[in-house]
């Protein structure tokens, strides 16, 4: 069974560092490309960047480029998005998701349950 | 990037009835080399992530009911829920993969009348 299962929630002060996981099984996790989906409280889905765990390759929304890291350990079958410095308008709902059909870039076939990113001080 | 627009906003559909909801991409999304349109469709209840409907603007998923179905091609697609029912109710949300950045439309909400 495919799945792919996030790291809990945070709650972060800003300015702080966080890096929230997504933890794949039930495929070849290397053969995917992983994306990391954000909804803000309210609003759409934005897509924000995705990464292929055989050799880290990522490409950025250019709206987050240099705003968060996507990475991935592949030995461990897990995908990473990482801040160094967070604010508050990162407070939001982040997804991991597979798109289907490699080796394209194509729909969301599996999402992970979620992970809320809240940054308060 | 690739804009994505959907309307209407909210619709209210009686149980039983016919749903439509649309979807404009500010290019085609079709492929020459394949022919195939570039577009997925996703149902978004609260508290849930989003759950793949339709892809290749037409192609519904394994295990979708058949009641959801997809049509349109280049620029302009369709989402039909032809019998609403109660569980139906959520946020519908099309999506491009034709390039990156991959883009989402805003979401149609639909809700029982």
């Amino acid at each position: 069974e495919v799945q792919l299962v996030q790291s809990g929630a945070e709650v972060k002060k800003p300015g702080e560092s966080l890096r929230i996981s997504c933890k794949a099984s039930g495929f070849s996790f290397t053969t995917y490309w992983i994306a990391w989906v954000r909804q803000m409280p309210g609003e759409g889905l934005e897509w924000m960047g995705i990464i292929y765990p055989t050799d880290s390759e990522t490409r950025y929304s250019p709206s987050f480029q240099g705003q968060v890291t996507i990475s991935a350990d592949k030995s461990i079958s897990t995908a990473y998005l990482q801040w160094s410095s967070l604010k508050a308008a990162d407070t939001a709902m982040y997804y991991c998701a597979r798109h289907a059909g490699p080796p394209g870039i194509y729909y969301f076939d599996y999402w992970g349950q979620g992970a809320l990113v809240t940054v308060s001080s | 990037d690739i804009v994505m627009t959907q309307s209407p906003d909210s619709l209210a559909v009686s149980l039983g009835e016919r749903a439509t909801m649309n979807c404009k991409s500010s290019q085609s999304v079709v492929y020459s080399s394949d022919n195939k349109n570039y577009l997925a469709w996703y149902q978004q209840k609260p508290g849930q992530p989003p759950k793949l409907l339709v892809y290749w603007a037409s192609t519904r998923e394994s295990g979708v009911p058949d009641r959801f179905s997809g049509s349109g091609s280049g620029t302009d697609f369709t989402l039909t829920i032809s019998s609403l029912q109660a569980e139906d109710v959520a946020v519908y949300y099309c999506q491009q993969y034709y390039r990156t950045p991959i883009t989402f439309g805003p979401g149609t909400k639909v809700d029982i009348k």
